[in-house]
């Protein structure tokens, strides 16, 4: 079945960097567009950023500015997301998702708590 | 695209209809609207996308409608473990996917 496993998450302080993983297994990972979603805690979902199959295409969510990078490596099926100069809001927990090509969440993962604090 | 659910808390009881609206802020293309469903400490799940499409798995006492702005979902007659949270999300257009900011259906 369709698995993804997030990892990464930690406590960080303000301007410090992360790096998220999500794992995939249970399908053929080339063949689908991936992204990364947030929820801050007792808030609603926050759409990050989605890369294509074979990272031609990316597009991130305006709030971040330029500081998350999206990226992928087919071979190790896995999704990363590279989280600089983050701020006390960027707490949350992350979730990777398997995306159909036109955009809606097939399968998510059960998510990563990431906590920015000094 | 911004997108306005209500109303944001829908008391109900096993048994009643539960009917929950999405609008947005302009014209939704392609109908792409999807409604997902979130339990406390669980990740969200799909239920439907395309407005009216259900996802695989999804009983149909689930159902979504709508076009243009207005989008619904239909809960027809409510099971205790459909009370959650559901959220609607714009997607497959630049320059980002939105959700709104979600209706939480709870037990009266």
């Amino acid at each position: 079945q369709v698995q993804l496993v997030e990892s990464g998450g930690d406590l960080v302080k303000p301007g410090g960097s992360l790096r998220l993983s999500c794992a995939a297994s249970g399908f053929s990972f080339s063949d689908y567009y991936m992204a990364w979603i947030r929820q801050a805690p007792g808030k609603g979902l926050e759409w990050l950023a989605y890369i294509s199959r074979d990272s031609t295409y990316i597009n991130y969510a305006a709030s971040l500015k330029g500081r998350f990078t999206i990226s992928r490596d087919n071979a190790k099926r896995s999704l990363y997301l590279q989280m600089n100069g983050l701020r006390v809001e960027d707490t949350a927990v992350y979730y990777c998702a398997r995306d159909h090509r036109s955009g809606y969440h097939l399968s998510w993962g059960q998510g990563t708590p990431v906590t920015v604090s000094s | 695209i911004v997108l306005t659910q209500s109303p944001g808390t829908l008391s109900l009881s096993p048994g009643d209809r539960a009917t929950l609206s999405c609008r947005a802020s302009q014209s939704v293309d392609n109908n792409y609207i999807a409604w997902y469903q979130q339990k406390p400490g669980r990740a969200p799940s799909l239920l439907i996308y395309g407005a009216s499409r259900r996802a695989t798995d999804v009983p149909d006492r689930f159902s979504g409608s709508g076009s243009g702005t207005d989008f619904t979902l239909t809960i027809s007659r409510l099971e205790p473990e459909d009370f959650a949270v559901y959220y609607c999300q714009h997607y497959g257009s630049s320059p980002g996917y939105t959700f709104g900011q979600g209706t939480k259906l709870e037990i009266k």
